[in-house]
């Protein structure tokens, strides 16, 4: 069975730092993972994936992820906070087997950005 | 130019009611899905359609019955609704099941 677990409920950075947001997966298979960020009263917007290709994935807004497959984890970064980055960010997998196709998330992580 | 559009955006009613949520999509996706994202912002999936047969059902009680009447739409209809149904559901489609999902900006369901 696949599973998520984002290591932290809320992160809180100052404008200008860096971001890490942190995930470890758990899969039989190589797995497809994914962030999404959601905005307050928003639905789910995909910031990048990874699916099997380059371990380092670039996604939008200048946010990447590192697949290390010795570590099963899929962190996001960024190296310079926005105040427009404050949002809740989702680290998700994909099932494989009978559910093919179903997204397996994650509790979130909350991230916050102080002036 | 809305990719998902879900209707309506907040719904407010009492404890027995039957409502639906409507979903639509004009991305030409094979595949939509409704999520249900509860109180501690914890998202699972219910349900999803491919080319109008029930792919996956995951287990949510038989009052919630997910209805297609295109490739293009997925509505969401329930019965009898309960204190334990209010949340945020989210309505997605993907191009298929391996691709990424594209989601709605919600609907908050609140029973009183």
């Amino acid at each position: 069975a696949q599973s998520v677990t984002q290591l932290d409920s809320h992160v809180s950075v100052s404008e200008g730092t860096p971001v890490l947001l942190r995930c470890n997966y758990s899969s039989s298979y190589s797995p497809s993972l994914f962030w999404y960020v959601q905005h307050p009263n928003k639905g789910l917007q995909l910031l990048l994936k990874y699916t099997s290709a380059a371990t380092l994935v670039k996604g939008i807004n200048g946010f990447e992820a590192e697949f290390k497959k010795s570590e099963t984890s899929f962190h996001l970064t960024k190296p310079s906070a926005h105040m427009s980055d404050a949002a809740e960010y989702f680290c998700v997998v994909r099932q494989y087997g009978g559910s093919q196709g179903n997204l397996i998330f994650g509790k979130g992580t909350k991230l916050s950005v102080k002036p | 130019d809305t990719a998902v559009s879900q209707t309506p955006k907040y719904l407010v009613t009492q404890m027995g009611n039957d409502k639906s949520i409507k979903c639509e999509q004009n991305l030409g996706h094979d595949t939509m899905y409704w999520y249900k994202q509860d109180s501690k912002k914890f998202l699972k999936i219910m349900f999803s359609y491919n080319n109008k047969e029930l792919i996956i059902n995951e287990t949510v009680p038989n009052r919630f019955s997910p209805k297609s009447p295109d490739k293009a739409h997925l509505n969401l209809h329930i019965n009898s609704l309960e204190l334990g149904d209010s949340a945020v559901y989210f309505c997605a489609s993907s191009l298929s099941g391996d691709q990424p999902q594209h989601f709605g900006d919600g609907t908050r369901l609140s029973i009183l």
